[in-house]
């Protein structure tokens, strides 16, 4: 079974400076997608941003980006340029890509970083 | 679209009772899923379907029945809730088992 790892319960930035949060996984696959999901206060769940295991290219949406090393099983998210918008819980997430496992299309979660961003 | 929405946002249950916790989706989509959501867990699956009529049991499924009726609606009953149950429930949906998930408001049960 596929396991992910948050090791930062909590972190906490300046606005406008930058942020990285650690997510590691374990699984024997080699193809898999990996997410970072944000959660406000609010509690929605917000996708921000998704890499593919095969794509050697490190994912990036606008400030959000991620560094994708595979073969160490790591896949952190960094913040630029952070806002106070940016306050949240943060989760990294694990999906198998290999159809006709029972695991197939289930999100695995690590336990979540909480972000806070300070004026 | 009204994307998907999760029904009640709040519910306080005593030990014993049942309820069924509301999720619909309007955006036609297959994949369907039930998380809940523990303080230091991250969120864990508990039932999902495929489609109408097929159903499997997730990380967690003890507790929570499902059924899939409909493409659109995918209801999750507690049938004698337990103090271990308190937790926030999401609901999520995708097009397919490859496509991003999108997730409901979530509901916030407390089991007395």
């Amino acid at each position: 079974a596929q396991t992910v790892t948050q090791s930062q319960p909590e972190m906490s930035v300046q606005e406008a400076e930058t942020v990285t949060l650690s997510c590691t996984y374990d699984t024997s696959e080699s193809d898999y997608y990996l997410f970072w999901y944000k959660q406000p206060p609010s509690r929605q769940m917000i996708l921000v941003i998704r890499q593919e295991a095969y794509k050697q290219q490190n994912a990036t949406e606008n400030r959000f980006s991620v560094n994708f090393q595979k073969a160490a099983k790591s896949f952190s998210l960094k913040i630029s340029d952070s806002q106070l918008g940016d306050a949240a819980m943060y989760f990294c997430a694990y999906r198998t890509s290999n159809a006709g496992g029972t695991s197939y299309g289930k999100l695995t979660f690590g336990q979540g970083t909480i972000l806070t961003v300070h004026p | 679209n009204a994307g998907v929405t999760q029904t009640p946002k709040f519910q306080v249950l005593k030990t014993g009772q049942s309820m069924t916790l509301q999720c619909a989706q309007d955006m036609n989509h297959e994949y369907m899923s039930w998380y809940r959501q523990d303080p230091g867990m991250g969120l864990r699956l508990i039932h999902y379907s495929v489609g109408a009529g097929i159903t499997d049991q997730g990380e967690v499924p003890n507790g929570y029945n499902v059924s899939r009726s409909t493409t659109e609606d995918f209801p999750l009953r507690l049938l004698s809730a337990a103090p271990s149950q308190t937790s926030v429930y999401f609901c999520a949906s995708s097009y397919n088992l490859q496509g991003e998930q999108y997730f409901g408001p979530g509901t916030r049960l407390t089991v007395t």
